[in-house]
């Protein structure tokens, strides 16, 4: 079955540290990937995504993320954390196999990121 | 572009009851996915639209339904509320592409109450 998976349910890193928070995947074909972040009582907002080409991905707030197919794994990065980043992230995929796959995300369990000052 | 809308933010029900939430997806946007988040099952796909027409459905009983409309804004409705019916239901949007795996961007939720 079609999977994706966060190992750690909760991290604590301090202000100004790095930052890697990680996410496994398991489906037939590469899927499509996403990191997805939520604050308290908000809906999800989207920070990077992976469809193709380039492994390494960029997106907002800093974040960068790099597709690995050997280990499957697409885990999300920071160089140096900043307070605001406090906030649950989400990794998802798609599977890209059209029909039972539309509009289906399939969401890790999440990852609660603590930044202490 | 205006981002995804959903009404009511908020809403308190007793068991037993139904309720209808309201999603508006971005402009242009014909694709309208459904999940519902609770903090021991996390985000499950409940369903999605695509031009007035379920596409695709998630494991959840026939209590949840729902319909999409010309307009692409979609509504969902559970009925014969349930105590764990209580969740954060989440709408996303997206172009609905064919055979091409969409980005999906998210409202900001309805936070249903069951009591």
């Amino acid at each position: 079955a079609q999977s994706v998976t966060q190992p750690d349910i909760h991290i604590t890193v301090s202000e100004g540290a790095s930052l890697e928070l990680r996410c496994n995947y398991s489906y037939g074909a590469t899927p499509y990937l996403f990191w997805y972040v939520q604050s308290p009582g908000q809906g999800l907002q989207l920070l990077l995504k992976y469809f193709s080409g380039d492994t390494l991905v960029q997106g907002i707030k800093g974040f960068e993320a790099e597709f690995k197919r050997s280990q499957s794994s697409f885990n999300l990065r920071k160089p140096s954390v900043h307070w605001s980043d406090a906030a649950e992230y989400f990794c998802a995929g798609d599977s890209n196999a059209g029909g039972t796959s539309y509009g289906k995300l399939t969401f890790g369990q999440g990852t609660i990121l603590t930044v202490h000052p | 572009k205006a981002g995804v809308t959903q009404t009511p933010r908020y809403l308190i029900k007793t068991r037993g009851q139904q309720v209808t939430l309201s999603c508006s997806p971005i402009s242009g946007h014909r694709s309208v996915s459904w999940y519902q988040q609770t903090p021991g099952q996390g985000l499950q796909f409940l369903f999605e639209y695509f031009s007035e027409t379920q596409r695709n459905k998630g494991n959840f009983p026939g209590r949840f339904s729902g319909r999409q409309f010309s307009n692409s804004r979609s509504e969902m409705n559970v009925s014969t509320l349930e105590l764990g019916d209580s969740a954060l239901y989440l709408c996303a949007s997206s172009p609905g592409l064919a055979q091409v795996a969409d980005t999906q961007y998210f409202g900001p939720g309805t936070r249903l109450t069951v009591l």
